[in-house]
């Protein structure tokens, strides 16, 4: 079966350090790769996408990256963290249009 | 550019009693899924029920049924006989089908169910 891992499930980090967080799928090969953040009781915004191993597309110009070193694992970055990067992030991963999107169950990052 | 709006930032339902979350989408293509997600305390995403434009026939999970006007452009979601474990966020979403190797769902703003006891 297809399962999500999304690691560290909480993080406090001050300002100016950096951050790694990473996400990895099993069961399955070639999965579409996502990274969203929601900030608290609001929606989501996806901030990377990725189609295959090295290929990256960013949403919205940040203090944020993204790797995909090999095919089911996904890495978010960031060289200095900024107040404004506190939030819940979320990985997920998708093959068939009709699956939609399946989950990790998240990262609540705040930074100090 | 898809766009999928939901209309209630909150909504509240006394348990046992049934509740219905609206979502409307503004896209020019034919042929795409909709789909609801919910998110608990917890925060976790969880996929409740997913919607094929192509069917005419609305979907049903369990408690949970859709209610697809697709010439409207709505997909509301009906929660029936609401359990205290309904009390969560509630995310609509649309995806184009044959979105290529991109794939993004697009979602609206959510609506935060209260279920009351």
């Amino acid at each position: 079966s297809q399962t999500i891992h999304q690691w560290p499930a909480t993080l406090v980090q001050p300002v100016g350090s950096p951050l790694s967080l990473e996400c990895t799928v099993e069961g399955t090969s070639n999965p579409n790769l996502y990274w969203y953040r929601q900030a608290a009781g609001r929606g989501l915004q996806l901030l990377f996408y990725s189609v295959g191993i090295g290929q990256i597309s960013s949403e919205v110009p940040q203090n944020l990256s993204a790797s995909r070193p090999q095919d089911r694992q996904f890495i978010l970055s960031s060289k200095k963290l900024l107040l404004s990067d506190s939030g819940f992030y979320l990985c997920a991963w998708s093959v068939l249009d009709i699956q939609g999107y399946t989950f990790g169950s998240g990262t609540r990052l705040t930074v100090v | 550019a898809q766009t999928v709006t939901q209309s209630q930032p909150e909504m509240s339902v006394q348990e046992a009693e049934t509740v219905t979350l609206s979502c409307t989408y503004d896209t020019s293509e034919s042929d795409y899924y909709l789909f609801w997600y919910k998110q608990p305390p917890s925060r976790q995403m969880i996929l409740v029920i997913r919607q094929e434009a192509y069917k005419q026939q609305n979907a049903t999970e369990n408690r949970f049924s859709v209610n697809f006007q697709k010439a409207a452009k709505s997909f509301s979601l009906k929660i029936s006989d609401s359990q205290l474990g309904d009390a969560a966020m509630y995310f609509c979403a649309y995806r184009r089908r044959g979105s290529g190797n991109t794939g993004k769902l697009i979602f609206g703003q959510g609506t935060t169910l209260q279920v009351k006891p």
